[in-house]
């Protein structure tokens, strides 16, 4: 159980394009999602976090007009990376947390590279 | 942002022998979270604290969460390749939307 899925698992696009990546938990449903950025061998930085039906909440220093989250289900997600860059470059992560529950349960995470 | 503080940042050992591994942070957490990450993959769930002093194994695994609920502890008995990865701790932010900050990462090789 607890499965989270991440799609796509690899993009790459161009400078200037817009990408969406999906999260869906499969087998429970999620009130909460997280959104995380890692790079390379660095750990993982929260960005985001969204409950169903409502606006997502912003770290300090992620900018909401560029990384736009959508949680429009119990079992789905979106992160839009609006007008990406080479510095957009990244591993991003989405995990998942049930209500009661504080363990979060990761996707495999999709690897965007921005040329 | 905030993290977590863990050490060592890597460790090389042998297949067999045993791990630890510590995480520490200035602030109190009331859940501590152990993650693993293999390359390309998201973090896998190990172990989840919930009290402090809590002694807690899965397997080979096993972590405590400290009394003061600044630091918790990792260990792995008996090693094996696939032990191979990054460990990250994680506490769990009382915010109400259960936000993790995790920790800095150690990275194991285990050389058969």
């Amino acid at each position: 159980g607890a499965v989270v899925s991440q799609h796509p698992s690899w993009v790459i696009c161009k400078s200037g394009t817009s990408v969406k990546i999906e999260c869906r938990s499969l087998d429970f449903q999620a009130t909460t999602m997280f959104w995380y950025r890692q790079f390379p061998k660095q750990s993982l930085m929260l960005m985001a976090t969204s409950n169903e039906g409502s606006k997502a909440t912003y770290e300090q220093g992620v900018e909401k007009d560029k990384f736009l989250i959508n949680h429009a289900s119990l079992t789905l997600s979106t992160l839009t990376v609006t007008s990406a860059h080479p510095e957009d470059s990244s591993f991003y992560i989405c995990s998942a947390t049930s209500a009661f529950s504080y363990e979060q349960y990761f996707g495999p995470g999709t690897r965007l590279t921005v040329t | 942002g905030q993290q977590l503080n863990q050490s060592p940042q890597s460790m090389f050992i042998q297949e067999g022998e045993d791990v630890s591994m510590n995480c520490t942070s200035s602030s109190i957490f009331n859940t501590w979270l152990w993650y693993k990450q293999d390359p390309g993959e998201g973090p896998v769930l190990l172990i989840a604290l919930y009290k402090a002093g809590e002694l807690t194994s899965n397997g080979r695994l096993t972590a405590q969460f400290g009394i003061t609920r600044k630091d918790s502890f990792l260990n792995i008995s008996a090693s094996i390749p696939s032990d191979v990865g990054i460990y990250f701790c994680a506490g769990v932010m009382n915010t109400g939307f259960q936000k993790l900050v995790f920790g800095t990462g150690t990275r194991l090789l285990v050389s058969p």
